[in-house]
């Protein structure tokens, strides 16, 4: 079965710090990978996505991660990190036996910056 | 706001009673998907639908858990006679159809807890 992990549960960091968040994907076939993002009390919202070519790929806001297939890995980062990205970060891949197009995320990562 | 919307957006039932939610997705997105977010964990996939058809189901959506789309647009996500364990965020996800690249939007969620 699928299954995606993320290694740090809650990362504190102060601003201007770099971050680097773990994701790790089990799927033998074709992935598509995502990270969202849930500010608090706002839903979720797509930061990036992958589906093919360039490994490193960009997305909103100054993040960016990188598909290493090799070790399944598929993770976030930011050079330098501000106040508001203090957030809830998930990493998700779409896959499964046919076409629905379900995501199955990760536990989670709880980010504070501290100011 | 066109975003995916959802109501309730908060729910305080009693042990045994029926709850229902409704989704309603971005117009013209024919694909919706429910999940359920439990405290510290990422959402999982509850069920989802192409149109009006239900094309799958989770094993985590029990015989007491029933979802519709009667006319392909709106959504409602009826759970019987609650239990404790459905407390929980209950998500709702809408996408245009047909691209594979095409990103599912989340609503702001339901959290039900049941007494």
């Amino acid at each position: 079965a699928q299954s995606v992990s993320q290694h740090n549960h809650h990362v504190i960091l102060s601003e201007a710090a770099s971050l680097e968040l773990g994701c790790n994907y089990s799927y033998g076939g074709t992935v598509n990978l995502f990270w969202y993002v849930q500010y608090p009390g706002q839903h979720l919202q797509l930061l990036l996505k992958y589906f093919s070519g360039d490994p490193l790929v960009k997305g909103i806001k100054g993040f960016e991660a990188e598909f290493i297939k090799s070790k399944f890995s598929f993770n976030l980062r930011k050079p330098s990190v501000q106040w508001s990205d203090t957030a809830e970060y998930f990493c998700a891949v779409r896959g499964g036996s046919g076409n629905t197009g379900k995501l199955i995320f990760g536990q989670g990562t709880t980010l504070q910056v501290k100011p | 706001d066109t975003g995916v919307s959802q109501d309730p957006r908060h729910k305080i039932t009693k042990r045994g009673q029926n709850v229902t939610f409704r989704c309603d997705p971005i117009s013209e997105h024919n694909r919706l998907y429910w999940y359920r977010q439990t405290l510290g964990q990422g959402p999982e996939f509850l069920t989802y639908f192409q149109n009006e058809a239900q094309l799958e189901k989770s094993r985590l959506l029990s015989d007491r858990f029933s979802a519709e789309r009667p006319k392909g647009s709106f959504s409602t996500l009826e759970i019987q006679r609650t239990e404790q364990g459905d407390s929980a965020m209950y998500l709702c996800a809408s996408r245009y159809p047909g691209l594979t690249q095409e990103t599912q939007y989340f609503g702001p969620g339901t959290r039900l807890l049941v007494l």
